[in-house]
């Protein structure tokens, strides 16, 4: 069965490097997400990907985040310079078409720990 | 704007046991709501769905009904067993002419015991 998959499962930094989180979506998915859950809180949205472009992002998705699908499997979200609050469980999501019905396939995570 | 609130967890329950998570949910527009489980060690992946009032979801003897009256979606299942144990989350969607986001609650770890 097709699934999402994330490298690395676990990324620790130091506070102020840049970060690459990498997700290859189900090879058929046409929309791309990204979610993050600090620990003990909510998985919360960051941002949407279709046609190369974001279709929306949050407004936890500031100028130090940025999305790239940059050969046609790969979708990576990158953080430029890493702060201590941005150590959390990245989740990268697919679903084949925008529907509300249809079911957003996810990956199981990277935990990045910022210190 | 569009929020999901389930039961603080942790929940421990012995095998065979009934199961209730309560999720309550405030939306702007009319939604789709979700339950996702979280196996140890793997992604979310969707549970049930339910896309309008009345609609029950149901899978592997889990049922969640869309209550609009009271803007509910709780889960339960019968009798529960060891391998249900996961972080469960109720999570819905509304159409923004946006993506289809999901928005979810906080999760609810379940323990079951032998």
């Amino acid at each position: 069965e097709p699934e999402v998959t994330q490298t690395p499962s676990h990324q620790v930094t130091q506070m102020g490097q840049e970060v690459i989180l990498r997700c290859v979506p189900i090879s058929n998915h046409l929309y791309f997400y990204w979610y993050r859950q600090i620990l003990g809180q909510k998985v919360e949205f960051l941002v949407s990907f279709y046609n190369n472009e974001i279709s929306e992002k949050s407004e936890i998705f500031d100028d130090q985040f940025s999305v790239e699908r940059p050969d046609g499997s790969n979708f990576t979200l990158k953080i430029r310079s890493t702060k201590l609050e941005d150590s959390a469980m990245y989740f990268c999501a697919s679903v084949r078409d925008r529907d509300l019905y249809n079911e957003q396939f996810f990956g199981p995570g990277t935990r990045l720990t910022v210190l | 704007g569009n929020s999901v609130t389930q039961m603080e967890g942790p929940v421990t329950l012995s095998e065979e046991a009934f199961l209730t998570i309560n999720c309550t949910y405030t939306a702007t527009g009319y939604p789709s709501l979700f339950w996702y489980v979280q196996y140890p060690g793997e992604g979310l992946q969707l549970l049930l769905k339910a896309t309008k009032a009345d609609d029950k979801g149901s899978n592997k003897g889990f049922e969640a009904t869309y209550r609009k009256e009271t803007t509910s979606f709780h889960l339960e299942k019968g009798s529960v067993q060891v391998s249900d144990s996961a972080v469960y989350f109720c999570a819905l969607s509304v159409p923004q002419g946006g993506s289809e986001k999901l928005v979810f609650g906080k999760g609810t770890k379940l323990t079951v015991n032998p």
